[in-house]
């Protein structure tokens, strides 16, 4: 079946550190890929998504790519802030209108930055 | 607009009560969607709604059901409350169900705590 294999946390950096957060999965389809950011507190708020192989999702500073032949979609910042500090969970949508909208999340990787 | 919004934030109940959690999606969004979030287990799939038609269904037992109305708005209905159902019970609407373009967007959640 599908699902995402996230790397295990916690991680702490000091600020403007080079951030670095694996991720792998296993779909029998196309999915498409994302990442999630949760604040304490909140919900889960989309950092980025990428829907087909070789795309590179970014925003805020962070990139993923959609690597097919490794099934990867690792998370990366050049440099974090202090107020990067949060979970990030990577995330599988099989797509496709038969398999309704279900989500398969990574467990999450717990990030504090240190000034 | 107006994001998803969650009612009520906090909960807490007495183990063998029953419990009703609101969702109101995001306007235009028709599929619903609902998690439950723990430290032990991560993210777990409850079910997924789309046009008040229960697309998708998690591996969770029967005390755990929903609904959704013409509006979109869906609630989640927990009998015979077990302290293992004590979680952050997250919802989630996108705009269409099973597209490859349509990220799921998080409400804050409820806390449900049952003593």
């Amino acid at each position: 079946g599908d699902s995402v294999t996230q790397m295990e946390g916690p991680v702490t950096l000091s600020e403007e550190a080079f951030l670095t957060i694996n991720c792998t999965y296993t779909a029998t389809g196309y999915p498409s890929l994302f990442w999630y950011v949760q604040y304490p507190g909140e919900g889960l708020q989309l950092l980025l998504k990428a829907t087909k192989a070789d795309d590179k999702g970014s925003n805020k500073g962070f990139e993923a790519t959609y690597r097919k032949e490794t099934t990867s979609f690792h998370l990366e910042k050049g440099s974090v802030q202090v107020s990067d500090s949060a979970v990030y969970f990577c995330a599988l949508s099989p797509g496709g209108s038969n398999t309704g909208n279900q989500f398969y999340f990574g467990t999450g990787t717990s990030l504090t930055v240190i000034p | 607009k107006a994001g998803v919004t969650q009612t009520p934030r906090y909960l807490i109940k007495t183990r063998g009560q029953q419990v009703t959690l609101s969702c109101s999606p995001i306007s235009g969004h028709r599929s619903v969607s609902w998690y439950q979030q723990t430290p032990g287990q991560g993210l777990q799939f409850l079910f997924e709604y789309f046009s008040e038609t229960q697309r998708n269904k998690g591996n969770f037992p029967g005390r755990f059901s929903g609904r959704q109305f013409s509006n979109s708005r869906s609630e989640m209905n927990v009998s015979t409350l077990e302290l293992g159902d004590s979680a952050l019970y997250l919802c989630a609407s996108s705009l269409k169900a099973g597209s490859y373009n349509s990220p799921l967007h998080f409400g804050n959640g409820t806390r449900l705590t049952v003593t």
